[in-house]
């Protein structure tokens, strides 16, 4: 079967840095998406990977290594409406997302 | 308006209601999309539409039955609804379905308690 595995939740610290990992058992790939989720909003695009490496975008990098089968999410320079759930999905053979459960992070003044 | 909408934000209805979500998204992609959102689970694609047409239907119940008149318009009709069916019922849109980076665009969402 299909599964996507990342931490339920995290806890860090205003300023500091944090890293969710996603970990992917899928048939095929196609790329891989990360979206942040606020509480009682829409989900919204942070990023996309398909080749091996790091993808930066501001505060926010992405990395990916298809061999592993494994992604991560580096926030830096955290702020407080970093405090969201991180959604990591992966396009598979026949397009179409497949989802992890998210990871709720909790950012602390 | 901008975006994907959905109407309406918060539903509470009886397992023997008729209701429908309705979605609308303003950026002119070809492919709509219904998911279901549980707490602490993932995503569950229900439907995709591609040009209007239904291309996915993952297994979903019948008392579940979405519409697509247009590329920019998708409705969700609910009928006898069972209390496990309360969740989060996600709309999206995007552009070219099959092809590696097509980011979706979410609506806010359809809060939906089945009583």
């Amino acid at each position: 079967g299909q599964n996507i595995d990342q931490p339920t939740e995290m806890t860090a610290t205003e300023g500091a840095i944090v890293q969710i990992n996603c970990t992917y058992q899928t048939s095929g790939f196609n790329g891989l998406f990360w979206y942040q989720q606020h509480a009682g909003e829409a989900p919204t695009f942070l990023s996309y990977n398909v080749l091996d490496g790091l993808e930066e975008k501001g505060r926010f990098s992405s990395f990916l290594s298809r061999s592993k089968g494994y992604s991560y999410l580096l926030l830096k320079e955290l702020q407080m409406k970093d405090s969201a759930s991180y959604l990591c999905a992966v396009m598979d053979s026949n397009y179409q997302l497949i989802w992890g459960a998210g990871t709720k992070l909790i950012i602390k003044p | 308006e901008t975006g994907v909408t959905q109407t309406p934000r918060h539903l509470v209805m009886g397992m023997t209601n008729k209701k429908s979500l309705k979605c609308e998204q303003h950026l002119g992609h070809n492919a709509m999309y219904w998911y279901k959102q549980s707490a602490k689970k993932p995503l569950e694609l229900m439907f995709v539409y591609n040009f209007k047409e239904q291309t996915e239907n993952n297994s979903v119940p019948s008392r579940f039955s979405p519409e697509c008149p247009n590329s920019s318009h998708l409705f969700l009709h609910l009928h006898t609804l069972q209390p496990e069916d309360s969740a989060l019922y996600l709309c999206a849109s995007s552009q070219a379905p099959g092809q590696g980076r097509d980011e979706q665009f979410f609506g806010p969402g359809t809060r939906l308690t089945v009583l």
